[in-house]
């Protein structure tokens, strides 16, 4: 079965800061790769999602990106921060044979 | 539109109460998934089942049953005997065939359960 690791697990950020938060799979190949934010007391909102390598889809216009250097890693990322990006950031993986989506633990982002 | 709506913010319910977690959606595909998540308060997502279009069979799992009923578009979750474990978020999401696998979540059911 697949394994989602994310880092930090929470991060305290000033506003107008960089942002960069990792994740990284286990247990598959060449797995879809998906970023999720969830605001406090609200539903999941897909922000990217990469089919391949090099190969990313936004869902979201946002002052945030997204880049998969590896089969196995999705980085999002952000130049500088706005209050607006608090939030619990999820990273999701799906195995190219498997519907289902496997989430890793999160990262819960305060901007301040 | 929304294509899944979960139309239950929030549900108390006392320990070892039966409760219904409502879901329903709308797809015009033929060939769709449909799932259920729980997320806990550490705030991970839990993935509980997977049903396909095509298999409108119940199932159930120790003290979960799901109930796929296509004519109403409904997909609703039951959990039996409730415990204090079970507070949680529920998710219900709904995934079309041909588009990478994205998912549609619903806004998520709150149940708190009361010991």
């Amino acid at each position: 079965s697949q394994t989602i690791h994310q880092w930090p697990a929470t991060l305290v950020q000033p506003v107008g800061s960089p942002l960069s938060l990792e994740c990284t799979v286990e247990g598959t190949s060449n797995p879809n790769l998906y970023w999720y934010r969830q605001a406090a007391g609200r539903g999941l909102q897909l922000l990217f999602y990469s089919v391949g390598i090099g190969q990313i889809s936004s869902e979201v216009p946002q002052n945030l990106s997204a880049s998969r250097p590896q089969d196995r890693q999705f980085i999002l990322s952000s130049k500088k921060l706005l209050l607006s990006d608090s939030g619990f950031y999820l990273c999701a993986s799906s195995g190219q044979l498997s519907y289902e989506q496997y989430f890793g633990p999160g990262t819960r982002l305060t901007v301040t | 539109a929304q294509k899944v709506t979960q139309a239950q913010t929030e549900i108390s319910v006392v320990e070892k109460e039966d409760v219904t977690l409502d879901c329903v959606y709308e797809t015009r595909d033929t060939t769709y998934y449909l799932f259920w998540y729980k997320q806990p308060p550490s705030g991970e997502l839990v993935f509980l089942i997977r049903r396909n279009s095509f298999d409108e069979q119940n199932e159930i799992s120790g003290r979960y049953s799901w109930n796929f009923q296509k004519s109403t578009s409904s997909f609703n979750f039951t959990i039996t005997a409730s415990q204090v474990v079970d507070s949680a978020v529920y998710f219900c999401a709904l995934s079309e065939l041909g588009t990478g696998n994205q998912f549609y979540f619903g806004t998520g059911t709150s149940l708190t359960v009361i010991p």
